[in-house]
């Protein structure tokens, strides 16, 4: 069985500029979760994909976007990158639907440095 | 809106079993309680839920009290591998998102 994977590991961005995070899902799993973890904090959810859709979202503004394949990886894309978005993002999947377990199993996260 | 209460840190010796407290005294009835821990820089890792019934797997024990404002999670014999950040998460079981507080920090001593 694969686990979560994610890439890259670290990204420096400088402040306006665009980033693209990848996120693999773990084998078995249709549904992908993306949090950010500032510094010292705790995971902050900002949106679920399931069946290519957001599912959900928590208090992100639009500059953060996202996309699910059919292969049920995911994209996580922030526009317009400000300092604040400097944080470890996290990918974590699920299992949803008639055989749910929803067990959120989280990959290593990526690094984002913005200058 | 946070809906559990941890010690924000505590120290436990190797070899020892280390019983980490919970409050959720706001819990509802179709609320689970999830815990998770998170070593230094990398993801969040799922260690065990439960709903009312204590449970137990290879990581840890989970014991709820019979109320339900509370519980404990019991790593029968700590490491130092255990050193990590503990998150005690209330959920309902179809919800779509985790909502993480501050955790406690576990630090296991030689």
């Amino acid at each position: 069985e694969t686990g979560v994977t994610q890439s890259p590991t670290h990204l420096i961005k400088t402040r306006g500029q665009q980033v693209t995070l990848r996120c693999s899902s773990q084998s078995g799993h249709n549904t992908v979760s993306w949090y950010q973890q500032a510094l010292g904090q705790g995971p902050q959810f900002i949106f679920q994909y399931y069946r290519e859709e957001e599912n959900g979202r928590g208090n992100f503004p639009p500059r953060f976007s996202g996309l699910q394949f059919p292969n049920y990886s995911s994209e996580l894309n922030v526009n317009a990158l400000e300092l604040d978005d400097s944080a470890l993002y996290l990918c974590a999947s699920s299992l949803e639907g008639a055989a749910r377990t929803d067990t959120q199993y989280f990959g290593p996260g990526t690094r984002l440095t913005v200058l | 809106d946070a809906k559990t209460t941890q010690p924000p840190s505590m120290d436990c010796a190797e070899g020892r079993a280390a019983n980490l407290p919970c409050n959720h005294s706001t819990i509802s009835g179709n609320e689970y309680v999830y815990w998770y821990r998170q070593i230094h820089s990398q993801g969040p890792q799922y260690i065990i839920h439960g709903l009312k019934n204590n449970e137990t797997n290879e990581m840890a024990s989970l014991i709820i009290t019979e109320d339900r404002k509370s519980s404990t999670l019991i790593l029968p014999h700590a490491t130092l591998r255990d050193t990590a950040v503990y998150y005690c998460i209330v959920r309902v079981r179809n919800d779509y998102k985790l909502s993480f507080g501050a955790g406690t920090t576990v630090t296991v001593r030689a």
